[in-house]
């Protein structure tokens, strides 16, 4: 079954406040998380990615952090816009040598103008 | 620009007919795979392929099949044997994790049953 989780089902936001979603995963020797975005009816876009020798990524409005000890993932979006309205997906390896991912049930974000 | 194709976007399939869903990459990934999403769930792993002419069964492969005879290419058919095979459809293709996965996704097949 699925190791990846998130905390939230789903998320609403004002136009312009900074966004917040959560992933718990389960093998703590994980070396490497994505983040992505689904729109309805698309597949799923690349935000960014974080290896487990860091704690913090920046990207342009977003940021990943790591949280190691607790084995938790945050996406953070910053001044959060209607066009942000999406699933968001964390994901983690299957295993420790493969290229497989589990996926997580997602969280969609709601963007209130 | 390179990128996944997948086609048809939409796939009607009546009662006990095989259906064939493609997928293309032109990213000169050797790693392809085929998830199956439904609503409120996750993405499922049906098939993937490391290398061509090679290929595992994921964790939902009953009632589903693949081939990999081209580097580029990775179709899968839903056979008859799939009891519920309405869902949306994504093929994804990556490099190798110890160079950096590049993990992409096509923009997806949505199969209903008719």
């Amino acid at each position: 079954g699925e190791s990846v989780g998130l905390h939230l089902p789903t998320l609403s936001v004002q136009e312009g406040d900074n966004s917040i979603i959560n992933c718990a995963y389960s093998n703590s020797a994980s070396d490497y998380f994505i983040w992505y975005k689904q729109e309805s009816g698309k597949g799923p876009q690349f935000i960014i990615d974080i290896r487990s020798n860091m704690d913090k990524r920046q990207g342009q409005r977003v940021t990943v952090l790591l949280n190691k000890t607790v084995k938790h993932l945050s996406l953070q979006i910053a001044a959060t816009q209607p066009g942000d309205s999406a699933v968001y997906f964390c994901a983690e390896p299957r295993t420790n040598t493969g290229n497989q991912f589990y996926f997580g049930t997602g969280t969609s974000l709601t963007v209130i103008p | 620009d390179g990128g996944i194709t997948q086609s048809p976007k939409y796939l009607f399939r009546k009662e006990g007919q095989n259906v064939t869903l493609s997928c293309e990459q032109n990213l000169n990934h050797d790693a392809m795979y085929w998830y199956r999403q439904d609503p409120g769930q996750g993405l499922r792993l049906i098939y993937y392929s490391q290398i061509v002419n090679d290929f595992q069964k994921g964790d939902i492969a009953e009632g589903y099949s693949v081939s990999r005879e081209k580097k580029e290419s990775f179709p899968l058919t839903v056979t008859s044997a799939q009891k519920n095979p309405t869902a949306f459809y994504l093929c994804a293709s990556s490099l190798d994790r110890a160079v950096g996965y590049g993990y992409t996704f096509g923009s997806g097949t949505r199969l209903t049953v008719v």
